[in-house]
């Protein structure tokens, strides 16, 4: 357990739905992120937030919209999702953000998938 | 803009052997981290071990050590005495500076018992 909570653990969705994923960190960290993992890709930062302030998008689509409510808390909003946005998201904190020395702690993930 | 090449999709050793992970990396930078990271079955990414661009030592954590070729852009993960629950995917990553995170493609590893 390194103190970051990912829900749910797996999701099954359709294109038309609309689902949130959930991260929670209970490491007094300032800095969050989201990552999507796909087979045989490199994982891919898609943001992040800074003392709930998102620092970085990275060219994600507007059918993934991000909300972090406060510093332990992260949420990834789904609606209209394509097949090929299937993958594992990650999430992650870590104390600061700019600083060489963080280190980053995982969640477990959730496994989506859109048919 | 820096990329991490993990050139061994898949690996697998019999146990209490020593099993060698290689990662290359291409940059322009000379002062940088490299790390190794692990993603057991429970899917939760822990580190591993990390190295000091700036250092001539190989980082070592225990079972785990590094072969680091600054010249050659090469960033090795040996795993000793290998065990049961060292079957996972493992994962090279390079950051420079300020900048996040870049990750390889990962190499899955199978401990065989």
């Amino acid at each position: 357990e390194t103190g970051v909570t990912q829900t749910p653990r797996h999701l099954v969705m359709g294109m038309t739905n609309k689902k949130s994923l959930k991260c929670e960190q209970h490491l007094g960290h300032n800095a969050m992120y989201w990552y999507k993992q796909s087979a045989k890709k490199p994982l891919e930062l898609m943001f992040v937030y800074n003392f709930k302030e998102q620092t970085e998008n990275n060219s994600v689509p507007s059918r993934f919209s991000p909300e972090c409510p406060n510093s332990s808390h992260l949420f990834l909003h789904l609606h209209t999702l394509q097949p090929e946005d299937s993958a594992l998201y990650l999430c992650a904190s870590s104390q600061d953000i700019g600083n060489i020395n963080e280190k980053l702690f995982f969640g477990s993930g959730t496994q989506l998938s859109v048919l | 803009a820096q990329t991490v090449t993990q050139s061994q999709p898949e690996m697998s050793v019999q146990e209490a052997e020593t099993v060698t992970l290689s990662c290359t990396y291409d940059t322009s930078e000379n002062n940088y981290y490299l790390f190794w990271y692990k993603q057991p079955p429970s899917r939760q990414m822990i580190l591993v071990i990390r190295q000091e661009a700036y250092k001539q030592q190989n980082a070592t954590e225990n079972r785990f050590s590094v072969n680091f070729q600054k010249a050659a852009k090469s960033f090795s993960l040996k795993i000793s005495d290998s065990q049961l629950g060292d079957t996972a995917m493992y994962f090279c990553a390079f950051m420079r500076g300020n900048e996040k995170l870049t990750f390889g493609t990962g190499t899955r590893l199978t401990i065989i018992p």
